[in-house]
């Protein structure tokens, strides 16, 4: 089946400082790539959507300037958390859609963010 | 707006029984259902997909319905075994609305089953 990386797995950051996530899909083109936030014991929330070559669309209460998202190939998405408070402490999971078909998400492993 | 809802929150089930996840949802304009597990600290595995016009998919033990009409699915699990223990997540792709092309998640049914 369709695979998609992140990476790292685990990063714990001091406050201030920026973290850069990847999300790679590794057997598929991912012509759109969706980053979401889950906090313990709740579900996913979905930050933005991002297609490739084009800036992202960030859902509402989400601060772009925040989130940076890139999206520069078909396989390789980032997101830099820049400027990191401990609120910013969460789970990012990364998921890609692309040329397979009845448009099936495909998930990344998740991002354990922890800002001290 | 899409809500989707999943019931119950928690279950916890001797090795062996079947049992029946269920979901919700009040928008019926979707493309389709999946569902998903997770485990602990982990990303989402999907486990079935099913297309706005169709009825259910079957894997292994796992069969899901869909009644789109009504706004519902329901997850069986035939059999169950402890390795099946982990959140249980339904979303659906909306198709209209605010949400168009996104996917809108439910809170998930912790699943626990004991030896």
């Amino acid at each position: 089946g369709a695979v998609v990386s992140q990476h790292p797995s685990r990063v714990i950051c001091k406050s201030g400082t920026s973290v850069k996530i990847e999300c790679r899909s590794l057997d598929f083109q991912a012509t759109t790539m969706f980053w979401y936030r889950q906090f313990p014991k709740q579900s996913l929330m979905l930050m933005a959507t991002s297609n490739e070559g084009s800036k992202a669309t960030y859902e509402q209460g989400v601060e772009k300037d925040k989130f940076l998202i890139n999206h520069a190939s078909l396989t390789l998405s980032t997101l830099t958390v820049t400027s990191a408070h401990p609120e910013d402490s969460s789970f990012y999971i990364c998921s890609a859609r692309g040329d397979r078909g009845y448009h099936e998400q495909f998930f990344g492993p998740g991002t354990r963010l922890t800002v001290l | 707006k899409q809500e989707v809802t999943q019931i119950p929150a928690a279950l916890s089930v001797p090795e062996g029984e079947n049992l029946v996840l269920n979901c919700s949802f009040t928008d019926s304009a979707i493309y389709n259902l999946q569902w998903f597990r997770q485990d602990p600290g982990k990303g989402l595995t999907s486990l079935l997909l099913i297309q706005s016009s169709q009825r259910e998919q079957t894997s292994g033990r796992l069969n899901a319905s869909l009644d789109k009409s009504s706004g519902r699915s329901t997850l069986y699990i035939a059999a169950s075994q402890p390795g099946d223990s982990a959140t249980y997540l339904c979303a659906v792709r909306n198709a209209g609305g605010t949400s168009y092309g996104k996917l809108t998640f439910g809170q998930g049914t912790i699943l626990t089953v004991h030896p």
